[in-house]
C-alpha cells in the first residue's frame, strides 16, 4: 500500500545521457512535486504540477521537464546529463491548499559520472 | 521574503536527554506549519503540524507549538532514543509561487 513511490531508487550515469525517474502516487492527490536534495541535505522544489498547471522554479534547467501521463503519476525527465546534476531526487504529492502537508517518496539517487 | 530558519546542527545527545530544535519562520500572514522527518536512506515523512496559532501539533512524543508573536515552531521531545536520530526539517507554506519553504534541517545524533 506504497503511497508515494519512486523508480530506479538508484541512478548511475554517465555525463550527456538522458534519463526519467518515475513516481506514482495511490493517495488521490491532485498535486504533485519533484525536489532536488543536495550533499548537505538543503532541498529545493523544482516544480509543482496539478492538472491544470505546471509552476517551474525559475532557477532549475530547462534540461528538466515534468511530463505527466495522468493524475497519479509526474515523470521527470533530464537531457544532458551534467556532473550538477548528482542528488537525490524526490517526488511528493498533496491535496490542493496550504494547510496540505506533502507525502514524499523514498527518493531517487542519481549519480552522474 | 517568506523563509524558515533552523538552528544548525547537528546536534548529539544521549539516550533520554531532552531534544529542543529550534525554528523561526518568516511569513505572510499565518500558514499552517509543519516539522518532517528523514531518516538514513529514506525520504521526508510528515512528523506533526499545527495550522493556527497556539495550535500544538503531536506525534511519537514529539511537540511543537505554533507561537505567532515570536513566529516559532520549535520541536521537542522530552527523553530522545537512538531510532530518533535523523534529520528534522521545519517548513511552511509561502512565497510568490505558494511552495513549500524548508529549512536546512538539523541533524540529530542520539547515543546510546
Amino acid at each position: 500500500d506504497t503511497a508515494v513511490s519512486q523508480t530506479p531508487k538508484y541512478l548511475v550515469t554517465q555525463m550527456g545521457n538522458d534519463k526519467s525517474i518515475k513516481c506514482e502516487q495511490n493517495l488521490g492527490h491532485d498535486t504533485m512535486y519533484w525536489y532536488k536534495q543536495d550533499s548537505k541535505k538543503f532541498l529545493k522544489i523544482m516544480f509543482s504540477y496539478n492538472n491544470k498547471e505546471l509552476i517551474i522554479n525559475e532557477t532549475v534547467p530547462n534540461r528538466f521537464s515534468p511530463k505527466s501521463p495522468d493524475k497519479a503519476h509526474l515523470n521527470l525527465h533530464i537531457n544532458s546529463l551534467e556532473l550538477g546534476d548528482s542528488a537525490v531526487y524526490f517526488c511528493a504529492s498533496s491535496h490542493a491548499g496550504q494547510g496540505s502537508p506533502q507525502y514524499f517518496g523514498p527518493g531517487t539517487r542519481l549519480t552522474v559520472l | 521574503g517568506d523563509s524558515v530558519t533552523q538552528m544548525e546542527g547537528p546536534v548529539t545527545l544521549s539516550e533520554e536527554a531532552f531534544l529542543t530544535i529550534n525554528c523561526t519562520y518568516t511569513a505572510t500572514g499565518y500558514p499552517s506549519l509543519f516539522w518532517y522527518v528523514q531518516y538514513p536512506g529514506e525520504g521526508l515523512q510528515l512528523l506533526l503540524k499545527a495550522t493556527k496559532a497556539d495550535d500544538k501539533g503531536s506525534n511519537k512524543g514529539f511537540e511543537a507549538t505554533y507561537r505567532k508573536e515570536t513566529t516559532s515552531f520549535h520541536l521537542e521531545k522530552g527523553s530522545v532514543q537512538v531510532s530518533d536520530s535523523a534529520v528534522y526539517f521545519c517548513a511552511h507554506y509561502g512565497g510568490s509561487q505558494g511552495n513549500l519553504i524548508f529549512g536546512k534541517g538539523t541533524k540529530l545524533s542520539v547515543k546510546p
